[in-house]
């Protein structure tokens, strides 16, 4: 089985500091990992993926995550939010057996920034 | 950026009752899929779809649901006897290939009465 854990289910920032949204995984075999972000009233946004190589991965907006297997963690991280990174981001993991199939997503933390 | 259409937004139906829930996939996509989440609860894969067929299914896609991709653009869920379970705001997603990214439409929040 294949899942993922979000602790926080919030996480509050000033405008201008770091940012970091965590997340750990269970999987059998090798994972594939993904950020996706959703804004009000949209589907989720893909932000970047982890498949194999190097382990700190840039996407979107300025975002990047660090895969680390011996802790299998994928936090996401911005070195400067801004308000407009505001909503809910979610971590999700499937074995790389599967593709793209059977995404296995956490619950979802809001991420509010404060101007 | 292209975008996955899914209607109606919200639908609202009586326990029993069929419901169709409709996505339209980005035109040169191959593989679709329904995701749902429960409120309060994680995103869950429900079903995957290609060259007609289903592809991979969960756990909770049992006998009642069902999909299809009855013309050349449309990709519909059937959930044919609603449960008060069923709740819940249902995702459709399309992608050009299996590792490919996944493009989320808006969902359509389902409530069953």
């Amino acid at each position: 089985a294949q899942s993922v854990a979000q602790p926080e289910d919030q996480v509050n920032v000033a405008e201008g500091n770091p940012l970091t949204v965590k997340c750990t995984y269970s999987v059998s075999g090798n994972p594939y990992l993904f950020w996706y972000v959703q804004y009000p009233n949209r589907g989720l946004q893909f932000l970047l993926k982890y498949i194999t190589g190097d382990n700190l991965v840039k996407g979107s907006y300025g975002f990047e995550a660090e895969f680390n297997k011996s802790q299998t963690s994928f936090h996401l991280k911005k070195p400067s939010a801004l308000v407009s990174d505001s909503a809910l981001y979610f971590c999700a993991v499937t074995a790389r057996l599967y593709g793209n199939n059977r995404l296995a997503f956490g619950k979802g933390n809001q991420v509010v920034v404060i101007p | 950026e292209p975008e996955v259409t899914q209607t109606p937004s919200h639908q609202v139906t009586q326990m029993g009752q069929e419901v169709i829930l409709r996505c339209v996939p980005i035109s040169n996509h191959l593989y679709f899929y329904w995701y749902r989440q429960i409120l309060g609860q994680k995103v869950e894969f429900l079903v995957s779809f290609y060259n007609n067929e289903i592809s991979e299914k969960s756990e909770i896609f049992d006998d009642q649901f069902s999909v299809e991709r009855p013309d050349g653009s449309n990709f519909t869920l059937k959930i044919r006897s609603t449960k008060l379970e069923d709740s819940a705001m249902y995702f459709c997603a399309s992608s050009m290939g299996p590792d490919a990214r996944l493009f989320f439409g808006s969902g359509t929040q389902l409530s069953v009465l």
